[in-house]
């Protein structure tokens, strides 16, 4: 079976970074999506990461290792529009290829 | 990326009847997927749509509860079937692009209520 943790709840302040934490363990990795979803809306596409190592895009930035089954979401500049759902979310193959969400963590920016 | 629109944006049904979600992409994709969300809660895969061929299910659904069709390459239509209150949700297509990343766009999604 495959199974994802991230923290449930995250609240930071406008201008901090925040870190957003994800273990995974699957058969079949491929690589790791992050995406944001705000209230009511769709998911969007943040990061897909597939090599170790950090990828930075902006402001937000996402890393991987593989051995250890470990990614994080890092948010500089935090801005309120930030406050949203985080989802993490693997992308392995079974069949073809598959992406199973983990949970999400909510992240409140506060001023 | 591809531009995903679906039918209804949101229904409050009778349990025990049926509901059919319309999933249309502006553009020809491989990939087609249905997930339920249900509230404060992440996504669950419900199944690939294939073009030309039966969906795979994932375990815990059914084809006879959530029949799929998959009649061409821009379009898809999710059933649930014979609704109870548990079935209440908010159902999304999404489509990978196959231009070499998994990335999925996803579409507005589908809130359905069932009494």
């Amino acid at each position: 079976g495959q199974n994802i943790d991230q923290p449930t709840e995250m609240t930071a302040t406008e201008g901090a970074i925040v870190q957003i934490n994800c273990t995974y363990q699957t058969s079949g990795f491929n690589g790791l999506f992050w995406y944001q979803q705000h209230a009511g809306e769709a998911p969007t596409f943040l990061s897909y990461n597939v090599l170790d190592g950090l990828e930075e895009k902006g402001r937000f930035s996402s890393f991987l290792s593989r051995s250890k089954g470990y990614s994080y979401l890092l948010l500089k500049e935090l801005q309120m529009k930030d406050s949203a759902s985080y989802l993490c979310a693997v992308s392995r193959l079974s069949g073809g290829f598959k992406t199973i969400f983990g949970a999400g963590t909510r992240l409140f920016v506060k001023a | 990326s591809a531009v995903i629109s679906q039918k209804p944006s949101r229904d409050i049904c009778q349990r025990g009847t049926s509901l059919t979600i319309q999933c249309q992409v502006d553009s020809q994709v491989t990939m087609m997927f249905w997930y339920r969300q249900q509230p404060g809660q992440s996504l669950t895969l419900i199944a690939t749509a294939n073009q030309g061929s039966e969906a795979t299910y994932e375990s815990g659904f059914v084809i006879d509860k959530f029949p799929i069709s998959r009649p061409n390459l821009t379009f898809s239509t999710l059933t649930v079937s014979n609704m109870s209150p548990e079935d209440s949700s908010i159902y999304l297509c999404s489509v990978e692009e196959g231009t070499g990343s998994y990335e999925q766009y996803f579409g507005p999604g589908t809130r359905l209520t069932v009494t």
